[in-house]
């Protein structure tokens, strides 16, 4: 079946300027993640979707950062006014999120990779 | 806190040598634990995973992971490395609390003919 899609695979955007990464996570999963994966950081995670509640934000490194998910299916995640250390790779991750979710597997995305001029 | 720490950014082996790439976690309760691996330009894929049965965890690739809780550690071995193996690998913990995972810093492996 088909895994879980992000687009776009990359995107090139001048310092200041607001963008638009998406997410289609795998049909069924209600679990949803998004992380940054960057040269000085590392993986770090960003936020969380289980179904039908309040996002877990406790990852975004500040308040230009937002994200939503629609029918709690595709979810985008929003930067405002761009600065450069913000390029980095942003995965998605979905998962079945059932019981016990800490052991669930989460299946990644390929990646967009965000470069800020 | 949750944390992971793996040895070594940069292992580099011979093709047919073991594989062993080192993780350790520091968590107040039992964790769940996972290798992921990263090919160039790819999103991560699930090698193994620890979730408080087994103690010696087998995944794919001939890829293998063995839980010591009391060294905290998760190690990553493989008996032989191929060519095919050369990418990143990221060990990671998985809360009960928050959902999201915490990786360590990647290991990237390098096999040489």
């Amino acid at each position: 079946g088909a895994g879980v899609s992000q687009s776009p695979s990359n995107k090139v955007t001048e310092k200041g300027k607001d963008v638009e990464l998406r997410c289609d996570p795998i049909s069924g999963h209600t679990a949803l993640y998004w992380y940054r994966q960057s040269l000085g950081q590392g993986l770090e995670f960003l936020i969380y979707f289980q179904g039908n509640s309040a996002p877990d934000k406790s990852g975004l490194p500040s308040d230009r950062f937002s994200a939503e998910r629609t029918g709690g299916s595709v979810s985008t995640l929003t930067i405002q006014r761009t600065q450069q250390e913000d390029s980095a790779v942003y995965l998605c991750a979905s998962s079945f999120g059932s019981g016990g979710r800490a052991a669930e597997t989460q299946y990644f995305g390929p990646g967009t990779r965000l470069l800020v001029l | 806190a949750q944390s992971v720490t793996q040895l070594g950014s940069h292992v580099s082996v011979s093709e047919g040598a073991l594989v062993l790439l080192r993780c350790n976690y520091s968590s107040s309760v039992p964790p769940y634990l996972f290798w992921y691996v990263q090919y160039p330009n790819q999103g991560l894929q699930l090698l193994l995973k620890y979730t408080s049965a087994a103690t010696l965890v087998k995944g794919i690739n001939g890829f293998e992971a063995e839980f010591k809780k009391s060294e905290t550690s998760f190690h990553l071995t493989k008996p032989s490395a191929h060519m095919s193996d050369a990418a990143e690998y990221f060990c990671a913990v998985g809360h009960n609390a928050g959902n999201m995972l915490t990786f360590g810093g990647g290991t990237r492996l390098m096999v040489k003919p």
